[in-house]
């Protein structure tokens, strides 16, 4: 069946380390997305990409980077310039737009300690 | 200024009874899509249904309904006979424009708690 994997489910990460969610869909879909949830926040967007080696910050990328070498994959890593990393991530694909909405994996949550 | 508001941070229902989820939006686009996605505690988001805002007829899919008021820009959710199921977290958002991939913006949430 066709969807979206992201791993680990749960992670945890010394402060000062970078560490990096893997996202990987075999939907064939053209566009890729990084969201943050924290509790009461709802989702807000990190960085998303439309293309193969091209991506676009979205409205918090600070401390966060990307890389998109390959269409099934959206790799975000976690640097230690994300003063507040602890949050549930979640990634999505798409299709181009109109009535189609994302297709979102089930999450990782990172935990700094 | 919030581009999608959900003003109900929490709601309770009694299984079998509708339930209506506010949403509000604030865009300058004509064309645009509004979204409602459910997240149970397991973290996954679901898509349950679309709304353009050039379709002149709210959408339904079966349970979910959305209705649709352009003038006062608001598109609430009616679940019609709640199930213990349907408790989760409840997230409106909205594609403005009609570039193929432009992105979504999502509102805050709203907890929807359906009792026995």
């Amino acid at each position: 069946d066709g969807g979206i994997t992201q791993s680990p489910k749960y992670l945890f990460r010394k402060e000062g380390q970078n560490v990096t969610l893997s996202c990987e869909q075999n939907l064939n879909h053209d566009a890729m997305y990084w969201y943050r949830q924290d509790p009461g926040q709802g989702l807000r967007l990190i960085y998303y990409s439309q293309i193969v080696n091209d991506f676009q910050k979205g409205d918090i990328a600070e401390g966060y980077s990307v890389s998109r070498e390959k269409k099934e994959s959206f790799p975000l890593t976690v640097t230690s310039a994300q003063k507040n990393p602890t949050a549930f991530y979640l990634c999505a694909s798409s299709i181009q737009g109109g009535s189609y909405g994302y297709t979102f994996g089930s999450g990782t949550r990172l935990t700094v300690v | 200024a919030q581009k999608i508001t959900q003003t109900q941070p929490g709601m309770f229902v009694q299984e079998k009874e509708a339930v209506t989820l506010d949403c509000t939006y604030d865009t300058s686009d004509q064309s645009y899509g509004l979204f409602w996605y459910k997240q149970p505690s397991s973290g996954e988001m679901i898509f349950l249904i679309y709304q353009g805002s050039y379709d002149e007829q709210n959408a339904t899919e079966g349970r979910y309904s959305l209705n649709f008021q352009k003038a006062r820009k608001s598109a609430n959710l009616v679940i019609s006979a709640s199930q213990l199921g349907d408790s989760a977290m409840y997230f409106c958002a909205m594609r403005e424009g009609r570039s193929g991939y432009s992105t979504l913006t999502f509102g805050k949430g709203t907890m929807l708690l359906v009792s026995p």
